[in-house]
């Protein structure tokens, strides 16, 4: 079952435009990720915030943490066509065997 | 550059017959993933190993899922017998975990996308 809900679940944007995808989440987690897929390709680890951090930085993009709230965003800045993608939110909740569990994720299309 | 590698990248099959997908973690990595992935229900988890110790297969219809690690450089998972509904995308991914820590970063492989006819 997912533990994350990503919102929107689709998102259309020009380039040079900034994108910002929310993430709920139901229980305690010890991180949480973001991570990016090309259409028939692989996930690919964009950014991993911990449970004490509320906002890291990775170039363009941005993430924060809301742990009162439940709750995380993705802020890509001057988006380009190459951002075109889905993106996922996983978390990680608290406990020594805690696997990863994805959301259903976001899709993001940049228009050039 | 080290990648994690999955074999085949596609198989077409037909029911009732047996299907192996194979996967090769990073070098050092001690963290093993399989996930199932379809329009319809996302990136589900079937299994996870840590030092090639099952810790959590679920996620894994037992019937007729196997998942293992015969040794550190390949994860193997079986559907026998296969059925149309488990047609899907199955992905590996893996990592680097010291227990009581959670996941951290995973490194994903291109998948294997399976039908079953």
């Amino acid at each position: 079952s997912q533990q994350g809900e990503e919102d929107p679940q689709a998102l259309s944007i020009q380039e040079g435009e900034n994108a910002t995808m929310n993430c709920s989440y139901k229980t305690s987690i010890n991180n949480l990720q973001w991570y990016r897929q090309n259409s028939g390709r692989g996930l690919v680890h964009l950014i991993l915030i911990r449970s004490n951090e509320r906002e890291k930085h990775s170039g363009r993009l941005r993430v924060t943490l809301d742990t009162s709230k439940k709750s995380s965003s993705l802020l890509i800045t001057a988006s380009r066509a190459a951002d075109t993608a889905s993106y996922f939110c996983a978390t990680v909740a608290t406990g020594a065997n805690s696997k990863l569990t994805f959301g259903k994720g976001i899709t993001l299309s940049v228009r050039p | 550059d080290a990648r994690v590698t999955q074999t085949p990248r596609h198989k077409v099959t037909e029911m009732g017959q047996e299907v192996t997908m194979r996967c090769q973690p990073i070098l050092g990595h001690n963290t093993v993933f399989w996930y199932r992935q379809t329009m319809m229900q996302g990136l589900e988890l079937l299994a996870y190993f840590r030092n090639r110790a099952p810790l959590d297969d679920s996620g894994m219809p037992k019937d007729r899922f196997s998942a293992e690690m015969p040794d550190a450089t390949l994860a193997t998972l079986k559907i026998q017998p296969s059925e149309p509904r488990d047609s899907a995308v199955y992905f590996c991914a893996s990592g680097s975990s010291a227990g009581g820590v959670g996941t951290g970063e995973l490194f994903f492989g291109e998948g294997s996308r399976l039908t079953v006819l």
